[in-house]
């Protein structure tokens, strides 16, 4: 089983900073990496799949990169609806797909 | 609308059997995999199990391996998650996620509560 490795825990970033989450994989797990965003008493929403490609109607504040076992989510600017949690997935190796065990990031 | 919907609430007590649904809509149904996802109150996102709509082939993470069961009929365009004995330890939000290539349609989930 591929584990996902996500840090820090909880973010801290003032409204109009850039905030950069990290995730880990344990093997290699090419570009077959996702990100979702998940608000409170919300399902989760797709942000990126294959790492880098945003999903249908994200911002563009929103960016992902990395691939092999280290990738990354930036927020170029915050806003204040960006606070949520936000979890990446491996769909490279199964079963079972992976998720790492989410950032929180909150406005400072 | 492409959508997925997903059955109601359930409370159960231990030891009794529960089925829950997650419909798709708006686009043809078997040719996308829909995964199940545990989320447990306050934690993060597991995955469950997956299934091929168009051969009814399931896969299951080996957590979950032996306690459920995930069917689908593609007459009615849905998918199924059911337990035999349900335990106290199955408390938890499920959601069902359709996969192209991660999973990029939700259902907006089932609670399902267990307490004697």
């Amino acid at each position: 089983e591929i584990v996902m490795t996500q840090s820090p825990a909880t973010l801290s970033v003032s409204l109009g900073e850039r905030a950069t989450l990290s995730c880990r994989a344990s093997q290699d797990v090419i570009s077959n990496l996702a990100w979702y965003q998940q608000k409170p008493g919300q399902a989760p929403r797709l942000l990126f799949y294959g790492a880098s490609t945003r999903a249908s109607g994200i911002p563009a504040r929103f960016s992902g990169s990395g691939s092999g076992r280290e990738f990354t989510l930036t927020i170029s600017s915050l806003q204040s609806e960006d606070a949520a949690v936000y979890y990446c997935q491996q769909y490279s190796n199964w079963p079972p797909w992976t998720f790492g065990q989410g950032t929180k990031v909150e406005i400072k | 609308e492409v959508q997925l919907v997903q059955s109601g609430a359930e409370v159960k007590k231990p030891g009794e059997s529960l089925r829950i649904s997650c419909k798709g809509s708006g686009y043809t149904f078997s040719r996308y995999w829909i995964n199940w996802v545990r989320q447990m109150p306050g934690k993060g996102l597991e995955w469950v199990g997956r299934i091929d709509p168009s051969d009814s082939h399931a896969n299951y993470s080996p957590s979950f391996q032996g306690h459920v069961t995930i069917s689908s009929d593609t007459s009615t365009s849905t998918a199924y998650l059911q337990w035999t004995n349900v335990e106290a330890s199955d408390t938890a939000m499920y959601y069902c996620a359709r996969q192209s290539p991660a999973f990029d349609l939700w259902g907006r989930g089932t609670l399902v509560s267990v307490s004697s």
